[in-house]
């Protein structure tokens, strides 16, 4: 079983729609929980981090931990066609380690 | 300034060629990584520096060189490379707090190919 699981998709929505993307991980040890996004042939930028259960907001996207059952999300409301990308969690809890999901391709249609 | 610059952006070399790879940033991070990253998969691991000292080699062949020269700038060189070698070279930074790294940012890569 992998450390982190990720739906690849690919997930295709209308322009303005509600996106949700999840990640599940199996090591309860986990803390810090990241989201990046990152265009074709470009490094991934790192959008939302939290360290806590529960729902952190930044303008559209809303990243959500729930330690208990082991998953996260991302939510990104009023997608638009520049948000076409893929989606990465990430996830870290001590030293220099960090462990990846596969990545969620997302496109948004105008 | 959250950036972690990267040159060159696109290389292209032969198997026989030697390259190196750069990176430099200035956030007063004290940890330093190379990924390698194929087409639709997420970053492979390579390399860690914690303080300048590398403290993590995944089992990179030989023809990956990595090295620190201080705090704020990571080379990866690069010798006899196989054409499976090809693929999108990242290089990011953390902080170091404790036992925790933690906010892990990403140079925007260098495209490699090996003819």
């Amino acid at each position: 079983q992998k450390e982190v699981e990720q739906d690849p998709g690919p997930l295709s929505v209308p322009e303005g729609a509600i996106v949700s993307l999840n990640c599940t991980y199996s090591n309860s040890a986990f803390q810090y929980f990241m989201w990046y996004r990152q265009y074709s042939r470009k490094g991934p930028e790192l959008l939302m981090y939290t360290y806590s259960s529960g729902n952190k907001e930044d303008g559209r996207f809303t990243a959500q931990v729930d330690k208990s059952s082991k998953y996260i999300s991302l939510f990104i409301r009023d997608s638009q066609p520049s948000d076409s990308a893929t989606y990465l969690c990430a996830m870290s809890f001590y030293g220099n380690q960090f462990y990846f999901g596969t990545g969620t391709s997302l496109t948004v249609i105008p | 300034d959250t950036e972690v610059t990267q040159t060159p952006k696109h290389l292209v070399m032969g198997m026989t060629n030697k390259k190196s790879l750069k990176c430099e940033q200035h956030m007063g991070h004290r940890a330093m990584y190379w990924y390698k990253q194929k087409a639709k998969k997420p970053p492979e691991l390579m390399f860690v520096y914690s303080y300048e000292k590398l403290s993590i080699n995944e089992s990179v062949p030989s023809r990956f060189s990595p090295e620190c020269p201080n705090s704020s700038l990571l080379n990866l060189h690069l010798h006899a490379l196989q054409p499976e070698d090809s693929a999108l070279y990242l290089c990011a930074s953390s902080q170091v707090t404790g036992t925790v790294n933690e906010k892990l940012f990403f140079g925007s890569g260098t495209q490699l190919s090996v003819l």
